[in-house]
């Protein structure tokens, strides 16, 4: 079985400080982990994926097997960034690569 | 066009109607998704479609029936809903289902049931 715990619901921080969203898996194979965003009034869309290795909007996030983590982190938070954050992870459910999403971490940004 | 559209952007329905739900994209992707979203909760996944035949069925009730016509729609066809199935439903496509693609969501369909 799958699953995705995010063991915060609320993250609330000051503009400027540094954030981080937890987020932790429980897989039987190789992951693919991902972090989706929903902002105010928009459809839920993808931040960024692990196998990319990318930052997007400042954010990065690093896959770390022995902990089975991968923490969103941002050094220097804005108030553009107030949003529902959700990891995801996509394994094999029999039928193709499904989506399974923990339960969301809402961060407010203050100014 | 890199976007899922969903229609209608909210529907008010008693337990005695039926209704349809419909979701486009024009990406040319192969799976398409439907999935139930409560207030404050992660996305649910209720069905997958791939190449336009049904793969998954997350053991949803019969109330709620699935069709997709063709490559670009899926439609969500409702009948006798219960109070408790107002939520919003958001469609979703990816290329493929045989690797872990980013799935593209559509805005949603807030339903509400009377």
């Amino acid at each position: 079985a799958q699953r995705v715990t995010q063991p915060e619901k609320l993250l609330s921080v000051f503009k400027g400080a540094p954030v981080e969203l937890k987020c932790n898996y429980s897989y039987s194979g190789s992951p693919e982990l991902f972090w989706y965003v929903q902002y105010s009034r928009q459809r839920l869309q993808l931040l960024l994926r692990h196998i990319s290795r990318e930052s997007i909007k400042g954010f990065t996030a690093d896959l770390n097997k022995g902990e089975t983590s991968f923490h969103l982190k941002k050094p220097f938070a804005q108030e553009e960034d107030s949003a529902m954050y959700y990891c995801a992870l996509s394994g094999n459910l029999g039928a193709g690569n499904m989506l399974t999403f923990g339960g969301g971490t809402r961060l407010m940004v203050k100014p | 066009d890199t976007e899922v559209t969903q229609t209608p952007k909210h529907l008010v329905m008693g337990m005695t109607n039926k209704k349809s739900l419909k979701c486009e994209q024009h990406m040319g992707h192969r799976a398409m998704y439907w999935y139930k979203q409560k207030a404050k909760k992660p996305p649910e996944l209720m069905f997958v479609y791939s190449y336009e035949k049904l793969s998954i069925n997350e053991s949803v009730p019969s109330r709620f029936s699935p069709e997709c016509p063709n490559s670009s729609l899926l439609n969500l066809h409702l009948h006798a809903l219960q109070p408790e199935d107002s939520a919003l439903y958001l469609c979703a496509s990816s290329p493929g289902l045989a690797a872990p693609y980013e799935q593209y969501f559509g805005p949603g369909t807030r339903l509400t049931v009377t």
